[in-house]
C-alpha cells in the first residue's frame, strides 16, 4: 500500500542547532515533493517544492534534499529559532497527479 | 491582497443536522481544493474543482459529502446528516494554475465539532 511517513514524535532541539525532519513514501514515483508549515489553529503554509530531478533545493535557512533511489526527502532549518517551531508537513504527488500529505513532525525549538 | 476565506471558523451542532461549510479562494486561482484533518493527523483530501470542469470527488468519504463552486468563486462543502466521526478541521486551499504541483494557499479552517 502507499505510505507516507514522518516522524510522529516531537522532535525537540536547542536553538541555534540545525533542525532534520524526515518523509520517507512508499509506492509512490513523484514528480515532485513540497513542504509545507502548519501552526496550531492555522492553514499549511507553503515553504518549498523539489522536483524529482533535483537533489537539493535552499530558500534562506531551509534546505530540502529529495532522493528518489531512498524514496526519501530531508527538510533542515539552519540555526533554528523557537519562530521555527511548528508541525511541518510533506506533501508528494500520488498517481492520479493530487497531493498527498503526510501526517506532519512537531518541531519544538527551545531557546 | 487577501488569502483564502473560510467560514464559520468554528462550528458545533447536533448529530443529524446538516452543516455547511464556505471557502473564499484567492481572486484569480482557477483551482480549489477540500481536506479535511483530524485532530493530530494530516491532510485528507476530499474534493478537487478545477475552472469549469468536472470536479474529482474521489476523496469524498460518503454520499453525506458534497461540495459546489460556481465558477472560479466562492466553494461551499455540505456535510448532511453529520455524525461525531465528521468533526474535524475542514481546510481549503486555492491555487493559481492547472498543475498540481503548484503550491497551494490555505485558509484556516472550519473546525467542526460534533455533539
Amino acid at each position: 500500500s502507499q505510505k507516507i511517513e514522518q516522524n510522529s514524535e516531537a522532535l525537540n532541539i536547542q536553538e541555534g542547532k540545525t533542525a532534520t525532519l524526515t518523509c520517507n513514501y512508499t509506492n509512490y514515483s513523484p514528480a515532485y515533493l513540497q513542504w509545507y508549515r502548519q501552526d496550531p489553529g492555522r492553514g499549511p503554509v507553503f515553504l518549498l517544492l523539489i522536483r524529482e530531478n533535483e537533489k537539493e533545493k535552499r530558500k534562506e535557512r531551509l534546505k530540502v534534499t529529495f532522493d528518489t533511489t531512498l524514496k526519501q526527502s530531508l527538510f533542515h532549518i539552519t540555526a533554528s529559532q523557537p519562530a521555527d517551531s511548528a508541525t511541518y508537513l510533506c506533501a508528494l504527488n500520488n498517481a492520479g497527479n493530487m497531493l498527498t500529505f503526510g501526517g506532519g513532525t512537531r518541531l519544538m525549538v527551545k531557546p | 491582497g487577501a488569502g483564502v476565506s473560510q467560514s464559520p471558523s468554528n462550528k458545533v451542532t447536533e448529530k443529524g443536522k446538516d452543516v455547511e461549510l464556505r471557502c473564499d479562494p484567492i481572486s484569480g486561482h482557477t483551482a480549489l481544493y477540500w481536506y479535511r484533518q483530524r485532530l493530530g493527523q494530516g491532510l485528507e483530501f476530499l474534493i478537487y474543482f478545477q475552472g469549469n470542469s468536472a470536479p474529482d470527488k474521489s476523496g469524498l468519504p460518503s454520499d453525506r459529502f458534497s461540495a459546489e463552486r460556481t465558477g472560479e468563486s466562492v466553494s461551499t462543502l455540505t456535510i448532511q446528516r453529520t455524525q461525531q466521526e465528521d468533526s474535524a478541521v475542514y481546510l481549503c486551499a486555492s491555487s493559481p494554475g492547472q498543475g498540481h504541483n503548484q503550491p497551494q494557499h490555505f485558509g484556516d479552517g472550519t473546525r467542526l465539532s460534533i455533539l
